[in-house]
């Protein structure tokens, strides 16, 4: 099975802060990798997929990159909106797939 | 739009089957595929398995011998059995369409999740 680390499982930013979030795969993932965004009571939803695509209404201060088994989610001026929790998740081994545990965004 | 709703029992005992329905709106279920997903308390998301637009089955090797995920086109509904349930299995269950954004295999969207308590 891949396995997914994300790092930091935590950490606590200003708004107007640039903010990256790390994921590791297990084994090569090539860009099959997708960031989904969770706040407290609601449905995740996907930010990023293939890595670096930008899902529709998804604000462009987000972005993704990476490949292999590296990727990085970076939000580049922290909004109010964007205090949640944020998954990454491979999709190379479909139809079995992995979360990583998740990296929660709180306010400073 | 498709939209989703889980529903189903909050309350479960031990060793009992944990039974929910995922509804869907907006499009027919025959068109696409369909994912159950979890998040226990404090935990972060947990796959649980996935059904094809053909009836083809996939489940998380760590929950297999317990987890059944069926259709039912008539109803525009599928669902989810997981057996013999212990207090791990408590958590935020959610259903999700299983599908390609620009190519791409995401889950999206989600139903907004319900919580199933194991608990006698």
């Amino acid at each position: 099975d891949i396995q997914m680390t994300q790092s930091p499982s935590s950490l606590s930013a200003s708004v107007g802060d640039r903010v990256t979030i790390t994921c590791r795969a297990s084994q090569t993932i090539s860009t099959y990798l997708n960031w989904y965004q969770q706040k407290p009571g609601k449905a995740p939803k996907v930010l990023i997929f293939g890595a670096s695509g930008l899902q529709g209404g998804v604000p462009s201060r987000f972005s993704g990159s990476g490949s292999g088994t590296h990727f990085t989610l970076t939000i580049a001026s922290l909004q109010p909106e964007d205090f949640a929790t944020y998954y990454c998740q491979q999709s190379y081994t479909t139809p079995t797939w992995t979360f990583g545990q998740g990296t929660k965004v709180v306010i400073k | 739009q498709v939209q989703l709703q889980e529903s189903g029992p909050g309350l479960v005992k031990p060793s009992e089957t944990l039974s929910l329905t995922c509804s869907v709106s907006g499009d027919s279920i025959s068109s696409y595929q369909w994912t159950w997903i979890r998040r226990p308390p404090g935990k972060g998301l947990e796959w649980i398995g996935y059904i094809s637009n053909t009836g083809n089955t996939n489940y998380n090797p760590s929950l297999k011998s317990r987890v059944t995920i069926s259709v039912d086109t008539s109803k525009n509904q599928f669902s989810l059995k997981v057996s013999s349930v212990t207090a791990a299995d408590t958590a935020v269950y959610y259903c999700a369409r299983d599908w390609y954004s620009s190519g791409w295999r995401v889950f999206d969207p989600w139903g907004q999740g319900t919580l199933v308590t194991v608990s006698s």
